[in-house]
């Protein structure tokens, strides 16, 4: 079975902070993606990777950043935590049309 | 960019009854998935439709693609409890490979 994990499932922050979401996943899958999920909003997609060292901005990637040195490795980083940041945040591999998903990290920015 | 609209947001019904979830967009997708994501869980695929017309039937479920590729519906027969879940359609962008996803639709079923 494929794994993505992600590294919290949990988290609260403070403003001003920078935040580090880890995403792995096990199957050298090529292309990766962050989310952000809020209700009414769907998944929205915050940066996605189709390669090491790869990005590509999604619809929302405003104070976001990402950093993909490792293929099973996907990192997104908030440079200076926001309270319009809380959300949940999900991360995806994808091979051929079907996407995985890690169980989500719940940020909370304080 | 592109955008999928859902409807209904929320639904909730009683055990039996049927229902259907629509998945609308201006923007033509290569091809369009179904998820399902359950309390605390990522979304978990539930099918992927790639023919403009084409219809799938995964148990109590019917998938339908619209012949244009703008749209996409989801029909539950006679729902059950444990159908209870947030529903996202999602599209594919193509050659960019992202993976857009509709607002969802909270369906709640009551026994």
């Amino acid at each position: 079975d494929v794994k993505v994990t992600q590294s919290s499932r949990y988290l609260v922050k403070r403003t001003g902070e920078k935040v580090f979401l880890e995403c792995v996943q096990d199957m050298d899958h090529e292309n990766m993606f962050w989310y952000r999920q809020d209700p009414g909003l769907g998944l929205r997609l915050i940066y996605f990777s189709y390669d090491v060292k790869m990005k590509e901005k999604g619809d929302i990637p405003e104070g976001y950043s990402v950093s993909r040195e490792k293929k099973e490795r996907f990192s997104l980083i908030l440079e200076s935590a926001s309270t319009n940041q809380t959300s949940m945040y999900l991360c995806a591999s994808r091979h051929n049309t079907e996407a995985f998903f890690g169980q989500g990290t719940r940020l909370t920015v304080v | 960019t592109q955008l999928l609209e859902q409807s209904p947001q929320f639904l909730s019904i009683q055990e039996g009854e049927n229902l259907t979830v629509y998945c609308n967009s201006s923007s033509v997708f290569s091809s369009l998935q179904w998820y399902r994501q359950e309390p605390g869980e990522g979304p978990v695929l539930l099918v992927t439709v790639v023919t403009g017309g084409e219809v799938k039937k995964l148990k109590r479920l019917t998938f339908q693609f619209g012949d244009a590729r703008k749209d996409s519906s989801l029909h539950i027969t006679a729902a059950q409890p444990g159908d209870t879940g947030l529903y996202l359609c999602a599209g594919d962008g193509g050659a960019t490979n992202k993976l857009i996803f509709g607002t969802g639709t909270l369906l709640a079923v009551q026994p």
